[in-house]
């Protein structure tokens, strides 16, 4: 069974930066072809994708956000973590992890997300 | 503003058809055949329910199918049903450098 679960903070202050923890299960992204990724909703509005890491520890960013954006992983502990600094209250959003198949390319399973809210 | 276009709203009667369409350009939609697309009940995740612009993961019913001609990819659902109301997402392959673009989204009202 595939499971994905993000964790972090609830609330952060503008500037200050934002480390997410995505914990998985079910899977090794040390397998070929294998990615997960990072995708964002703001309230009411609607999905936009972040950052993907993939098997062979590369990474990809979304072209808008890239400066600001870090992908990391422990294998060890079936872990991704995204930092995301000089957060602002239009970063305020829900925050999904989801598994990639580069193969196929689209998200076939998806953590619950977890919502974060910049504000000071 | 999102990379891929599509209506904000869609509606149709229980029993009847609705297409929801997805335009991008020949860098993305129209470049690869990895469109995807994925429905968002409120406050839940959302679910991919078509992929490779044609096929259906195990489980989803085949009321639902994906096309694309040129630049534009489409979502058909036949003979809605009450839950298919949702907010539906496409998301489409961009290449090496950006390989994930997503759609504004749909919100599908089944009346």
């Amino acid at each position: 069974q595939i499971t994905l679960k993000e964790s972090g903070p609830t609330l952060v202050k503008p500037t200050q930066t934002l480390t997410l923890t995505c914990t998985f299960s079910g899977f090794s992204l040390t397998s070929s072809g294998v990615t997960v990724g990072w995708i964002r909703q703001p309230p009411g509005k609607a999905l936009e994708w972040l950052a993907l890491i993939y098997w062979d520890d590369g990474n990809r960013y979304s072209p808008s956000l890239k400066s600001r954006l870090t992908i990391t992983r422990d294998t060890s502990r079936n872990q991704v973590v995204l930092t995301m600094t000089n957060v602002d209250p239009v970063d305020t959003a829900t925050y999904y992890c989801a598994r990639r198949i580069v193969m196929s390319d689209y998200f076939d399973y998806w953590g619950q997300g977890t919502l974060v809210t910049v504000s000071s | 503003q999102s990379a891929l276009t599509q209506p904000p709203s869609a509606s149709g009667s229980p029993g009847q058809s609705v297409t929801i369409s997805c335009t991008g350009t020949s860098s993305d939609v129209g470049g690869y055949n990895f469109v995807s697309w994925y429905q968002q009940h409120p406050g839940k995740a959302p679910k991919v329910i078509i992929y490779e612009v044609t096929k259906r993961p195990s489980g989803v019913p085949d009321r639902f199918s994906g096309s694309k001609s040129g630049h534009t990819a489409s979502l058909t659902v036949s003979g809605l049903q009450t839950e298919d109301e949702a907010d539906y997402y496409c998301s489409s392959y961009a290449g090496n450098n950006n390989p994930v673009v997503f759609g504004g989204g749909t919100k599908l009202t089944v009346l």
